[in-house]
């Protein structure tokens, strides 16, 4: 069983709009703080955007280069983050990842979006 | 913000042989909140070690981390063959501001 599967990438043109989802199963969820990591290609790992979980205020955190652009969620009764991507830059494109915890530890295989015109 | 900055770029060794990976900060990590990533093509990156020299679950324990403060070293102890890809390093003590090292690639000699 996988525990993160990211879906929802796709090819939209530059200042279009995208929503990505990332599905959990095999542990809890709810109690888990949801990261946002994306890779361009060719280029190394660059952290996105958290949510934190409820009961540790369900905060969000964003890189500068995303902040005001989008937006992390998450519905826990479906055991699912989201990352809504607004104003899409062509240095947007790359393989998006999620990721649980504090520190990382387990990751979903990624999903492309792919920005151009 | 904390910048990380991995050496060598790429590594070129044997199977068998001994790897040492570094990642040196910008400024002191707090708590020696650094992580190290081992990243396969098409894969979802898998974490190694975190806290520094603490061993994720699972992780071979020819996969050590050492360090404080602003220098990180991550061991491989004897290289197998499926070692040879990205590894990167993150610290997660400036938060909410999260950074990753630019990446060391392991490559057979």
């Amino acid at each position: 069983e996988v525990p993160l599967v990211e879906s929802g990438g796709g090819l939209v043109k530059p200042g279009g709009s995208l929503r990505l989802s990332c599905a959990g199963s095999g542990f809890i969820f709810s109690n888990a703080w949801m990261n946002w990591v994306r890779q361009a290609p060719g280029k190394g790992l660059e952290w996105v955007g958290r949510i934190k979980s409820k009961p540790n205020g369900g905060t969000t955190d964003y890189a500068a280069p995303v902040k005001g652009r989008f937006t992390v969620s998450r519905d826990d009764s479906k055991s699912t983050a989201y990352l809504q991507m607004n104003n899409l830059k062509i240095e947007d494109t790359a393989i998006y990842y999620c990721a649980t915890g504090w520190y990382l530890d387990l990751w979903g295989r990624g999903t492309l979006v792919t920005v151009s015109s | 913000e904390i910048v990380l900055t991995q050496s060598p770029g790429t590594r070129s060794l044997s199977p068998g042989e001994r790897a040492t990976l570094s990642c040196r900060a910008s400024q002191s990590i707090s708590n020696n909140y650094l992580a190290w990533y081992q990243h396969k093509p098409g894969q979802a990156p898998r974490l190694l070690i975190y806290g520094a020299s603490s061993r994720a679950t699972g992780i071979p324990d020819r996969f050590s981390g050492s360090g404080s403060g602003t220098d990180f070293t991550l061991t491989i102890s004897r290289l197998d063959p499926e070692d040879f890809v990205v590894y990167y390093c993150l610290q997660y003590g400036a938060s909410p501001l999260y950074t990753f090292g630019q990446g060391t690639k392991l490559e057979i000699k």
